[in-house]
C-alpha cells in the first residue's frame, strides 16, 4: 500500500456543486493531517488542518477516520476559483516526515 | 503572514554546471525543507534541516547538497547539474516538531540543458 494515496480526478463538476476528495494512509503511527491546494504553476498553499472531531472552515469540510485510515475534504457551494489541485499531506509519527499524496485535479465549470 | 522566499524564480543552467538555489524564512521557523515537484510524481523530499548546521536526507538526495549556516537560510546545490534536475523546486518551512504544517516558497523552476 502506498504512503499516501489520492484518486488523481480529474473531477469536473458544475457550480454550486459538492464535491467531496478522499485520502489513503498507510501509517498508522501518523499524528497529523493537513489538505492543501496548489494552483496551476503556484506553490501549494494550507487550506486546513484535519482535526481528530473533524473541522470545518466554511465551504470546507475535513474529516479524519483513524479506523480505516483515510481522511476526507468535502467542498460544498463549489466556486470557479475552487478549481484547483488538492494536496493531501500526513505526517509519518515520530520519523520528521510528512508525506504527499499526488493530488486530485479539481475543475469547476459555469 | 509567514514569508518564505525562493531567490530566483526561473533558472537556466548547463550540464555540468554548479547551481544554487537560495530560500529564506522570515519566521524564526526551526525546520527547513527542500522538494522537487515533477509531473505524475508529486512532491519528493530531497532534504531537510531541523537546526542550524542540521540536516536529514529526504527520499531522493542523491546529486544534491545542501547547507544551513544560519537559522533563515537553506541552501540546496546542485554540485554538477544533469538534465534529469530539471525540475520545480520548492522550498518550505514550519516551526519545531513535526505536527506543523510547511509553508512554501513559490518556487523555482530550473531547466538543465
Amino acid at each position: 500500500r502506498k504512503e499516501v494515496e489520492q484518486d488523481p480526478g480529474p473531477f469536473n463538476v458544475p457550480e454550486g456543486a459538492t464535491v467531496a476528495f478522499n485520502c489513503t494512509y498507510s501509517n498508522s503511527a501518523s499524528q497529523s493531517f493537513f489538505w492543501y491546494r496548489q494552483d496551476c504553476r503556484k506553490e501549494p498553499k494550507l487550506l486546513m488542518s484535519v482535526y481528530s472531531s473533524g473541522n470545518e472552515d466554511g465551504r470546507f469540510t475535513a474529516q479524519l477516520n483513524r479506523a480505516s485510515q483515510y481522511i476526507s475534504l468535502l467542498i460544498r457551494d463549489s466556486k470557479l476559483s475552487d478549481s484547483a489541485t488538492y494536496l493531501c499531506v500526513v505526517s509519518g509519527g515520530s520519523n520528521y516526515k510528512l508525506t504527499f499524496g499526488k493530488g486530485t485535479l479539481l475543475t469547476v465549470n459555469p | 503572514d509567514v514569508k518564505v522566499t525562493q531567490s530566483s524564480r526561473y533558472l537556466v543552467k548547463r550540464t555540468g554546471e554548479k547551481v544554487f538555489l537560495e530560500c529564506v524564512q522570515d519566521m524564526d521557523h526551526e525546520n527547513m525543507f527542500w522538494y522537487r515537484q515533477d509531473p505524475g510524481l508529486g512532491l519528493r523530499l530531497i532534504y531537510f534541516s531541523y537546526d542550524v548546521k542540521m540536516k536529514e536526507k529526504g527520499d531522493i538526495p542523491e546529486g544534491y547538497s545542501v547547507s544551513r549556516e544560519k537559522k533563515e537560510r537553506f541552501s540546496l546545490i546542485l554540485e554538477s547539474a544533469s538534465t534529469n534536475q530539471t525540475s520545480m523546486y520548492l522550498c518550505a518551512s514550519s516551526f519545531e516538531g513535526w505536527n506543523s504544517p510547511l509553508h512554501f516558497g513559490n518556487g523555482t523552476r530550473l531547466t538543465v540543458t
